[in-house]
């Protein structure tokens, strides 16, 4: 049973254009919510997070919105670069204790066209 | 700061072997992390370690273990592989306070 989700295994964007990656969520015991990048042969790369005491955090090109009654968040990229072509992993951790352990999501591959 | 270092980089093992692989955390990060990324499960998470102490595990069976030393480092061992033990092994390391996992480059475990 997934916790984490990601309905869009790829996504198609042109240059300059915004990218929105979804994500959803069903443990409401999440509080703590990461978006990561990666690229083949390497560790995911730290993008983004929010805690679930927000709705909005924003770092640059990336925002992340989060929709605690819809168990929903997004990350949205202004404007997209080719660059931002990878893999995007939504994840979540929950509160309790030990935060070691993230709960993934299975991946949205971005691609940004010239 | 150095990154979150992984050795060996790749492996190439045979069906009921065993593996050893080891993860240096970022200098100061106490929790290390190990994640298996498959290309059909994604990245699972297989057990987290703080202070030489296993805080958490996830849902692997007993072939997958770990430790942590004193000084953070920490290796996780696979006994008799299966094929299906094939995959990326990602070790990450976190400050003591909650927050963002920082990854390393990955292990890739080949098992013929």
């Amino acid at each position: 049973d997934q916790q984490v989700k990601q309905n869009s295994p790829s996504l198609s964007v042109q240059e300059g254009r915004i990218s929105i990656l979804n994500c959803d969520y069903t443990n409401s015991m999440f509080d703590y919510f990461l978006w990561y990048k990666k690229y083949p042969a390497e560790g995911p790369t730290f993008l983004i997070s929010i805690s679930s005491i927000k709705d909005k955090n924003e770092d640059g090109r990336f925002t992340v919105f989060l929709n605690k009654s819809a168990k929903h968040l997004s990350l949205h990229i202004v404007p997209s670069q080719p660059g931002d072509s990878a893999v995007y992993f939504c994840a979540a951790s929950g509160r309790g204790g030990s935060q070691g352990n993230l709960i993934f999501g299975k991946g949205t591959k971005l691609s940004v066209k010239p | 700061k150095a990154g979150v270092t992984q050795t060996p980089r790749y492996l190439i093992k045979t069906r009921g072997q065993q593996v050893t692989l080891s993860c240096s955390p970022i200098s100061g990060h106490r929790s290390v992390s190990w994640y298996q990324q498959t290309p059909g499960q994604g990245l699972q998470f297989l057990f987290e370690y703080f202070s030489e102490t296993q805080r958490n595990k996830g849902n692997f069976p007993g072939r997958f273990s770990g430790r942590q030393f004193s000084n953070s480092r920490s290796e996780m061992n696979v006994s008799t592989l299966e094929l299906g033990d094939s995959a990326l092994y990602l070790c990450a390391s976190s400050p003591q306070q909650p927050g963002e996992q920082f990854f390393g480059p990955g292990t890739r475990l080949t098992v013929l």
